[in-house]
């Protein structure tokens, strides 16, 4: 069974400072996907960043990027120069195959991100 | 990109009464959507995947009779509440992933809010 751990509840950063993530996660699978998700109060999920398990190079989405490193079975997303619109809680999540029809995800616990002026 | 709707958002009923929620793809079809459950502060649990045109598969612990699903078309998959009890009350949220050969994100429905009197 895939296990995914976000060790930090809570985080703090000010507006326009780099803020880091953490995920580990636990797979006996060999081929798996990591998200990142954002949660605003509204309670919507939103995209942010994917990272494939054989993806060579870490993936980078506009400010956000993921610090993936195999063989710790981490994925730490990276938020560059943060914004207010930024806090949320962000969920890291996995999905245990690629193959088609498997997009069923297990979902870390969260930390809730707040930025500071 | 993909939408994925969700209707109602919020809604409040009685203990005992029954509640439907649907949720759809708006721009693609989904063989596949997954239903979440989500207790304020805490991660997405998942309850079930629906599939188009078979029986939905629940995870453990998931009561089938309590939560119905069907996914009577590529478009629309619904979850009903049957007798609904205060303990019932949670964020339910439910998301699609567009068939074989696409492995990247998942698309969520913005999520209903069940209050259970």
């Amino acid at each position: 069974a895939q296990k995914i751990t976000q060790t930090q509840p809570g985080m703090f950063v000010q507006e326009k400072e780099a803020v880091t993530l953490d995920c580990t996660y636990d797979t006996s699978d060999q081929s798996y996907g990591l998200f990142w998700y954002k949660q605003p109060s509204s309670g919507e999920m939103i995209f942010l960043i994917y990272q494939g398990s054989y993806d060579e190079q870490n993936a980078t989405e506009g400010r956000y990027s993921l610090n993936f490193q195999k063989a710790r079975k981490s994925a730490n997303l990276v938020i560059s120069a943060s914004q207010l619109g930024d806090s949320a809680m962000y969920f890291c999540a996995m999905r245990d195959r690629l193959t088609g029809g498997g997009n069923k995800l297990t979902f870390g616990t969260g930390t809730q991100l707040k930025v500071e002026l | 990109g993909a939408v994925v709707s969700q209707h109602p958002s919020r809604v409040i009923c009685k203990s005992g009464t029954s509640v439907k929620i649907e949720c759809r793809s708006l721009d693609f079809q989904a063989t596949t959507m997954f239903w979440y459950r989500q207790f304020p502060k805490q991660s997405l649990m998942l309850m079930a995947t629906s599939n188009e045109g078979s029986k939905a598969t629940y995870e453990q612990g998931v009561e089938k009779d309590k939560f119905l699903i069907n996914h009577a078309s590529l478009t629309l998959s619904t979850l009903t509440v049957t007798s609904a009890h205060p303990e019932d009350s949670s964020f339910y949220i439910c998301s699609a992933s567009i068939p074989a050969g696409k492995t990247g994100e998942l698309f969520f429905g913005e999520g209903s809010r069940l209050t259970v009197l």
